[in-house]
């Protein structure tokens, strides 16, 4: 167990519709970063939140948005849901800017 | 642009057969390189950390090292339960202080007793 906790583990819902993945980073981890892993892409980084604020993005469509609350979990949300959009999201924390990622079990994403 | 390639993408090895994997990266402003283990349905764990050229760290069966443009994940003498997907990562400054970290696709691993 990482310690890091997201929900829902799976979700399936239609094209167009809007779904907010979160995640709950390990004890006293300030960082927050979101993949999305799909079986052709591989992890492909979104983007990252320092205690609360935005740090690095990758390649974040502008559909997707996420946020660090001051608890530090995290929120991402998917919108105008397409079926490419169908994959694993993976949420990781770190105490800082580390690259030892602990990530969580992840939420499976079906988009129907 | 930054990017990590491992090679190959499938390994089949006997157990007991030791073989190598590598990640060749091209990244500005790199941080670290990072190995990550993933079992199928399951989120990535970690590894290794290397810093600078000439670095290695061991494992149990496993041993990363790190040149100037690359790094190799070595196995010795494998068994079954090290059958997985190894992940290669490295870390690069990102924008506003942040640091992304950026994998590889993997290389997948079957270990047959």
């Amino acid at each position: 167990d990482s310690g890091v906790t997201q929900t829902p583990k799976h979700l399936i819902t239609a094209t167009g519709q809007r779904v907010t993945l979160r995640c709950s980073p390990r004890s006293g981890d300030l960082s927050v970063y979101w993949y999305q892993q799909s079986l052709d892409q591989g992890l492909q980084f979104l983007i990252q939140y320092y205690n609360g604020e935005e740090r690095a993005k990758g390649n974040i469509l502008e559909r997707f948005s996420a946020q660090q609350f001051p608890d530090l979990h995290s929120e991402l949300n998917l919108s105008s849901l397409e079926l490419g959009d169908s994959a694993l999201y993976f949420c990781a924390s770190s105490k800082g800017g580390t690259g030892e990622l602990f990530f969580g079990e992840g939420s499976r994403l079906t988009v129907l | 642009e930054d990017q990590v390639t491992q090679s190959p993408e499938a390994l089949r090895l006997q157990e007991g057969e030791s073989s190598s994997l590598n990640c060749s990266y091209t990244v500005s402003g790199l941080r670290g390189l990072f190995w990550y283990r993933q079992d199928p349905g399951k989120g990535p764990e970690f590894l290794f950390t290397l810093y600078s050229a000439g670095e290695e760290k061991e494992k149990e069966r496993l041993k990363a090292t790190l040149t100037k443009k690359e790094s190799f994940l070595h196995i010795t003498a494998p068994k079954p339960e090290d059958s997985a997907t190894y992940l290669c990562a490295v870390q690069a400054s990102g924008w506003t202080g942040g640091f992304k970290t950026i994998f590889g696709a993997g290389t997948r691993l079957f270990v047959k007793a």
